[in-house]
C-alpha cells in the first residue's frame, strides 16, 4: 500500500521568512517527485519537481530529496501572502502515475 | 497551445440523474487521468487512461462509475444515478508518452459537480 505523508497543517509563517513543507513516502521504488500548489477552489500546479538526492533550486522555492530516509521537502524562501495555498507532494509510483498526499495548508501573514 | 480542457466548469444534476464530464488533453498527450477531491480532502486517483485503453482503474468505484478515451475525442467520466455523496471536483490531467516521471501532470480547471 503506497502512502505520502504530510503534515496537513496549517502552518503559518510571517512574511519573509522561510516556509519548510515536508512529506514522507513509503514506496522506495519511487524516482520522481513532484511538488504541486493549489490554491482554494482552484487546480493543482505544478511548481517544483526532483529526480535525485539533495536540493534543486529555482527561485524562491527549492525541493530537496533524501531517499534513503524516503523524505522530500520544498523550501519557501522571503514567502509572500500570495503563496498561502496548499501544497501536495507527488511521487511517482513507476506505473506512469503520481500519488498525491492529502497536502499542507500555509497560510502567509502579512 | 491550450492546455486541458474540462466541461463543463460546474454541473448539477439531481439524485438519480447521469453525470458526464469532458476533459481533452494537452494536444499531443495521449495519458489522461482522472481525480476526485472532495471539500477539504486529498486529490484520490480515480483512472488512468490511454487512448481507447483503460490502464489502471483501481480508484474508480465498480458501481455508476465509467471512463473511456476514444481514439478520436475527449476523455469521457461517466456516473450514473448520482447521489448526493458524488458531489465533489473532479479534476483530469495529462501527461506525454515520455512519460509522468519527467515531466509530471499538466491539470484542468476541474468539474464541480453537485447533486441535489
Amino acid at each position: 500500500q503506497k502512502e505520502v505523508e504530510q503534515n496537513s497543517g496549517p502552518l503559518s509563517v510571517p512574511e519573509g521568512a522561510i516556509a519548510s513543507l515536508n512529506c514522507t513516502y513509503s514506496d522506495r521504488g519511487s524516482q520522481s517527485f513532484f511538488w504541486y500548489r493549489q490554491y482554494s477552489g482552484k487546480s493543482p500546479e505544478l511548481i517544483r519537481s526532483i529526480y535525485s538526492n539533495g536540493d534543486k533550486e529555482d527561485r524562491r522555492f527549492t525541493a530537496q530529496l533524501n531517499k534513503a530516509s524516503q523524505y522530500v521537502s520544498l523550501l519557501i524562501r522571503d514567502s509572500q501572502p500570495s503563496d498561502s495555498a496548499t501544497y501536495l507532494c507527488a511521487p511517482e509510483t513507476g506505473a506512469n502515475n503520481l500519488f498525491f498526499g492529502t497536502g499542507t495548508r500555509l497560510t502567509v501573514i502579512p | 497551445n491550450a492546455g486541458v480542457m474540462q466541461n463543463p466548469r460546474h454541473l448539477v444534476r439531481r439524485r438519480g440523474q447521469e453525470a458526464r464530464l469532458r476533459c481533452s488533453p494537452v494536444k499531443g498527450h495521449s495519458h489522461v487521468y482522472w481525480y476526485r477531491q472532495l471539500p477539504e480532502e486529498g486529490l484520490k486517483f480515480m483512472v488512468y487512461l490511454q487512448k481507447e485503453n483503460i490502464i489502471d482503474e483501481s480508484g474508480m468505484p465498480k458501481e455508476r462509475f465509467s471512463a473511456e478515451f476514444p481514439k478520436e475525442g475527449p476523455s469521457i467520466l461517466r456516473i450514473q444515478q448520482v447521489v448526493r455523496g458524488d458531489s465533489a471536483a473532479y479534476f483530469c490531467a495529462s501527461s506525454p508518452d515520455r512519460g509522468v516521471a519527467n515531466y509530471g501532470y499538466t491539470f484542468g480547471s476541474g468539474t464541480r459537480l453537485t447533486v441535489v
